[in-house]
This record gives structure tokens, C-alpha cells and sequence, in this order.
């Protein structure tokens, strides 16, 4: 199975700052098949992003995804206050589909 | 807009089932979507279960294959998760997950909240 490693594991930023979260996998990803979720205390993750750079209905534009074959990032343009949370990526292109162990981005 | 929504028992002996139910609602559960179950510990992070489309087809991960299966009921908009002989590292957040893409290539979409579920005698 294809392993997903995040980093860093946590990302220590005020609003208003650029952050920049990894995700590289342990053998090239299939069509780029990469996701992006957001997670909150007590709730489920959300989708951000697919396909590596495709945003999700309703994310705001500050959120973009770039990479391809083993290494991913997602980048938060200027951070607002309800973007810190947990980070998750997820590749969909082979199975067992498998997430990456997440980035806490909490606030500096 | 499609809602997900788990249920089950909250507690589960060990060597015992696990089974969980996921309605779907808000929309057509006879549609080309694939239907999946996720699982969420501090020790294993999400770890994805398996799969079911609307035709009853399943894909599972290989480290539960033995001990899962996913089932669908599509006269109650349903989808189900029996996972036997659970032990102590079952204990997770079970979510229910539709994939975005027909294909059985998806990134999942929309999600339900979440169920808590404890292996405990």
C-alpha cells in the first residue's frame, strides 16, 4: 500500500501568514489522485481539495493544492482565524486508498 | 444536498460484532456513487474500511478483508458495516463517506458526523 508522510506534524503560525503543509507518498500516485481534508475538534474531516489542485465546492480560494507523482502540498494563502485545524491528505489512486498521519496547524 | 448519518451500538464486547448502519438521505442512494467506511484512532490515524456501490459491489482493505463486510439496502437508503471478532484496537470513530466520483476513483465528499465506537467488556 502506498504510505503517506506529512509534514511538519505541527505548524505554529498567526492569521494572516502563508502556511505551506507536505504530503509525500511511498510510491508515485496514480493519476495524481490526491485529497486534501480539513478537521476540526468533534467533527468530520472535509473535503479542500482533489485531484491534487481541484478545489471543492465552496472552498475559499485562499486554499490551493499543487504537486504530483510523490510530493503534494497543500498552501493556505493568509490563514483566518477558521483555518486552524488538523490537515489530512488521502491518495484515492490505488487500493487500499490511505491518509497521511496529518499537519496541526495551531495558531502562534 | 445528501446527509450521512451513522448508528449502532456504542459498545461492543471483545470477540464480539461490530455493525453499524449509515442512512443517506436528501438524495438518490440508487445513484452511480460509491459508499464507504472509514475508521478514525489515536493509534492508526484514519485507516479507510471498504466500499459499496449501489449494485452491491465491494472492495475492502485488505488488513480488515477477513473480518468485513459491507452490505446495502437500497429500499431503506442504506449501507451497512459488520466488522467480527473485534478487539480492542477497533475501538474508533466510525464514519460513512460518499465518494465524489462514479468510477470507484473518488475522493470523498461528504461525510457523516461520526460514531463512537468502544471494544470494551
Amino acid at each position: 500500500e502506498t504510505v503517506l508522510t506529512q509534514s511538519p506534524g505541527t505548524l505554529s503560525l498567526s492569521p494572516g501568514e502563508r502556511a505551506t503543509l507536505s504530503c509525500r507518498a511511498s510510491q508515485s500516485v496514480i493519476s495524481n489522485n490526491l485529497a486534501w481534508y480539513q478537521q476540526k475538534p468533534g467533527q468530520a474531516p472535509r473535503l479542500l481539495i482533489s485531484g491534487a489542485s481541484s478545489r471543492a465546492t465552496g472552498i475559499p480560494d485562499r486554499f490551493s493544492g499543487s504537486g504530483s507523482g510523490t510530493d503534494f502540498t497543500l498552501t493556505i494563502s493568509r490563514l483566518e482565524p477558521e483555518d486552524f485545524a488538523v490537515y489530512y491528505c488521502q491518495q484515492y489512486g490505488s487500493s487500499p486508498g490511505t491518509f497521511g498521519q496529518g499537519t496541526q496547524v495551531e495558531i502562534k | 444536498q445528501v446527509q450521512l448519518q451513522e448508528s449502532g451500538p456504542r459498545l461492543v464486547k471483545p470477540s464480539g460484532t461490530l455493525s453499524l448502519t449509515c442512512a443517506v438521505s436528501g438524495g438518490s442512494f440508487s445513484s452511480s456513487n460509491w459508499w464507504n467506511w472509514v475508521r478514525q484512532s489515536p493509534g492508526k490515524g484514519l485507516e479507510w474500511i471498504g466500499e459499496i456501490n449501489h449494485s452491491g459491489s465491494t472492495n475492502y482493505n485488505p488488513s480488515l478483508k477477513s473480518r468485513v463486510t459491507i452490505s446495502v439496502d437500497k429500499s431503506k437508503n442504506q449501507f451497512s458495516l459488520i466488522l467480527s471478532s473485534v478487539i480492542a484496537a477497533d475501538t474508533a470513530v466510525y464514519y460513512c463517506a460518499r465518494e465524489a466520483d462514479s468510477s470507484g476513483w473518488g475522493a470523498f465528499d461528504i461525510w457523516g458526523q461520526g460514531t463512537m465506537v468502544i471494544v470494551s467488556s
